[in-house]
């Protein structure tokens, strides 16, 4: 495809299920980047890949959050026993080369996790 | 810590007034500054960006100018459209480094 996608679009858990979100980013990107964002705010940075290598995982909120990359393309986020507090859009982004200040990112349309 | 601090919206206009969308930072060091846009169910895309101090980003009508005396870049437009509703978003990302900061986004409404 010509953008990055994600899936579900939409995911509605009860309180404790694992919930696992999908990112394929534009194929050939070098970096990866998952955000959260909850509403009525701008996206938090959660953690970044370089190919397969997770260079920064400092943003992930607990450590019910795990995200990898194995073969340097798609991406997926797990979150452990969710809670009420993990609602929120994660939006996945890519970039085509090895990450520096100035690169754009390439967002996907997120997916809005919904946790009852 | 870096921070990036945007008026609140949301801002309602009349299509051709002058859009004026406040953004101010906080760094230790010197940020590239980007604005990004989220039209109506779409995801985010960057609309400008500037990567060093005085420089002006524009696209679309649009522009900002990285003003480091002020620590502000703000986003301008002459002539809004109704096409331009939509939230924008200012962040920065530090030279070298990888993280992004957003602002909280600021909604614009232009009415026909």
């Amino acid at each position: 495809g010509a953008g990055v996608s994600q899936s579900p679009r939409y995911k509605v858990a009860k309180r404790g299920q694992d919930v696992a979100l999908r990112c394929d980013p534009i194929s050939g990107h070098v970096s990866l980047f998952w955000y959260q964002q909850a509403l009525g705010q701008g996206p938090e940075f959660l953690t970044y890949f370089q190919n397969e290598a997770q260079l920064d995982k400092s943003g992930l909120p607990s450590d019910r959050f795990f995200a990898e990359r194995p073969e340097g393309s798609v991406s997926t986020l797990k979150i452990q026993r969710t809670q009420q507090e993990d609602s929120a859009v994660y939006l996945c982004a890519s970039s085509h080369r090895d990450y520096d200040s100035y690169n754009e990112q390439f967002f996907g349309p997120g997916t809005r996790l919904t946790v009852l | 810590g870096n921070s990036v601090t945007q008026m609140e919206g949301p801002v309602t206009l009349s299509e051709e007034a002058f859009l004026t969308i406040n953004c101010t930072y906080t760094a230790t060091g010197y940020p590239s500054l980007f604005w990004y846009v989220q039209y109506p169910g779409e995801g985010l895309q960057l609309l400008l960006k500037a990567t060093k101090a005085d420089d002006k980003g524009s696209n679309k009508g649009f522009e900002a100018t990285y003003r480091k005396e002020t620590t502000s870049f703000h986003l301008e437009k002459g002539s809004v459209q109704v096409s331009d509703s939509a939230v924008y978003f200012c962040a920065l990302t530090m030279t070298g480094g990888f993280k992004t900061i957003f602002g909280a986004g600021t909604r614009l409404f232009v009415k026909a």
